[in-house]
């Protein structure tokens, strides 16, 4: 069946540190690819997404490329600060009508 | 308006009572959810409308009842929880169909705790 696999955490960087969090996917079909993030106490917010091969989303420094080959949608971001210490989920769909299927999560905290 | 209402934003409640749980949106999707979220776990899909009618149960418990009154709105009515059931309540919205490569959009939450 279709998953997500995401590295575990939490992982824990200094501020201005770059992030990288990786997430591998298996599809019986072709999906769409999310990220999510989950400030504390809050729900979950799209932060980026890629609907096909080779697409990059990216949205307020983050960034993850659509990778068929090696079935991997990678997250970084160059610069972390303390604002971006939260829970990222990778997930996918498959269309169509696929249901969302998310990866377990990876905390991330910024220290200063 | 690109936002997901959800009300209450806390709610506790007795074993015996019955409450509900409202969510909203006016983006015009007509694909709704429900998910359960325990702390620090992915959330776990229970509920899918779409065009309003229920398509997907997860193998809920009827002591949770969704409810779509029309294409804005989604209730969950609960009713003899137990406190297992404590967990934050999530509601997404998304287009129908082939919009489901868009991706979700989540409401805030209610923190749910039965006692």
């Amino acid at each position: 069946g279709d998953s997500v696999t995401q590295m575990e955490g939490p992982v824990t960087l200094s501020e201005e540190a770059f992030l990288t969090i990786n997430c591998t996917y298996t599809a019986t079909g072709y999906p769409s690819l999310f990220w999510y993030v989950q400030y504390p106490g809050e729900g979950l917010q799209l932060l980026l997404k890629a609907t096909k091969a080779d697409d990059k989303g990216s949205n307020k420094g983050f960034e993850a490329t659509y990778r068929k080959e090696t079935t991997s949608f990678h997250l970084e971001k160059g610069s972390v600060q303390v604002s971006d210490s939260a829970v990222y989920f990778c997930a996918l769909s498959v269309p169509p009508g696929g249901k969302l299927i998310f990866g377990q999560g990876t905390e991330l905290s910024v220290k200063p | 308006d690109t936002e997901v209402t959800q009300t209450p934003k806390h709610l506790v409640m007795g074993m015996t009572n019955k409450k509900s749980l409202k969510c909203e949106q006016h983006m015009g999707h007509r694909a709704m959810y429900w998910y359960k979220q325990k702390a620090k776990k992915p959330p776990e899909l229970m509920f899918v409308y779409s065009y309003e009618k229920l398509s997907i149960n997860e193998s809920v418990p009827s002591r949770f009842s969704p409810e779509c009154p029309n294409s804005s709105l989604l209730n969950l009515h609960l009713h003899a929880l137990q406190p297992e059931d404590s967990a934050l309540y999530l509601c997404a919205s998304s287009q129908a169909g082939q919009g489901l490569n868009y991706g979700y959009t989540f409401g805030s939450g209610t923190r749910l705790t039965v006692v």
